[in-house]
């Protein structure tokens, strides 16, 4: 079974919506990544969460940490065309070391204009 | 800076051939790490390195040897290569092994026939 899973598996949206991508661990999470993918590329660090009730923002994406609910969430506010990609969480699921960073299998976002 | 450099970008392999796919980053960093991205399965841990002359397996390592013997080099070698490691394969490090971002290389995508 998937240790993290993310919804949706993928998402199309008008420019301007906002857009939410959850990431969900069946294990304890000991530290949250969010990354963006474009075709052909590698991945591109957003940001790293660390502690329960954690948000962080990056110009119009802001992530969230609930350590209760082992679960993280992407919020894209005014989606733009730049921001269309596979977005990808990573967790240390393995004890509070980087290891064995462990990824869902990401969401892809589409943005129309 | 260069930081993560993976060669080559494309590669196409005979089964039962060998080959090594190289890594090298310039970032003084002490953890690397290869991944494999296959549809549907998201990324998937084939080694990791916590230093120079330190490896250890992920989740993924049959087939598959790396070895370290500078911070800079993380080479992964395919021993005998199947139709099932047609892959896109992608190199990542980090300063440290706790906490810290992954940055990652552009990617090697491999067919092997």
């Amino acid at each position: 079974s998937q240790e993290l899973e993310q919804s949706p598996q993928s998402l199309i949206v008008q420019e301007g919506k906002n857009l939410t991508i959850n990431c969900t661990s069946s294990k304890t999470l000991y530290g949250l990544y969010w990354y963006k993918q474009k075709y052909g590329e590698g991945l591109i660090f957003l940001m790293m969460l660390q502690k329960g009730g954690e948000e962080k923002s990056h110009e119009k994406i802001t992530a969230k940490l609930d350590e209760k609910k082992q679960q993280s969430s992407l919020h894209i506010t005014a989606s733009q065309p730049s921001h269309a990609g596979i977005y990808l969480c990573g967790a240390d699921i393995s004890g509070g070391s980087n290891y064995k960073l462990t990824f869902g299998k990401g969401t892809l976002l589409t943005v129309n204009p | 800076n260069a930081g993560v450099t993976q060669t080559p970008k494309f590669q196409v392999l005979k089964t039962g051939q060998s080959m090594t796919l190289q890594c090298a980053q310039d970032m003084n960093h002490e953890y690397m790490s290869w991944y494999r991205q296959d549809p549907g399965m998201g990324l998937r841990l084939i080694h990791y390195s916590v230093g120079a002359g330190i490896t250890d397996q992920g989740e993924v390592p049959n087939g598959y040897n790396v070895s370290r013997s500078t911070t800079e080099d993380f080479p992964l070698r395919l021993l005998s290569a199947a139709p099932s490691q047609t892959s896109v394969y992608f190199c990542a490090s980090s300063l440290a092994a706790t906490n810290e971002k992954l940055f990652f290389g552009s990617g090697t995508q491999l067919s092997v026939l």
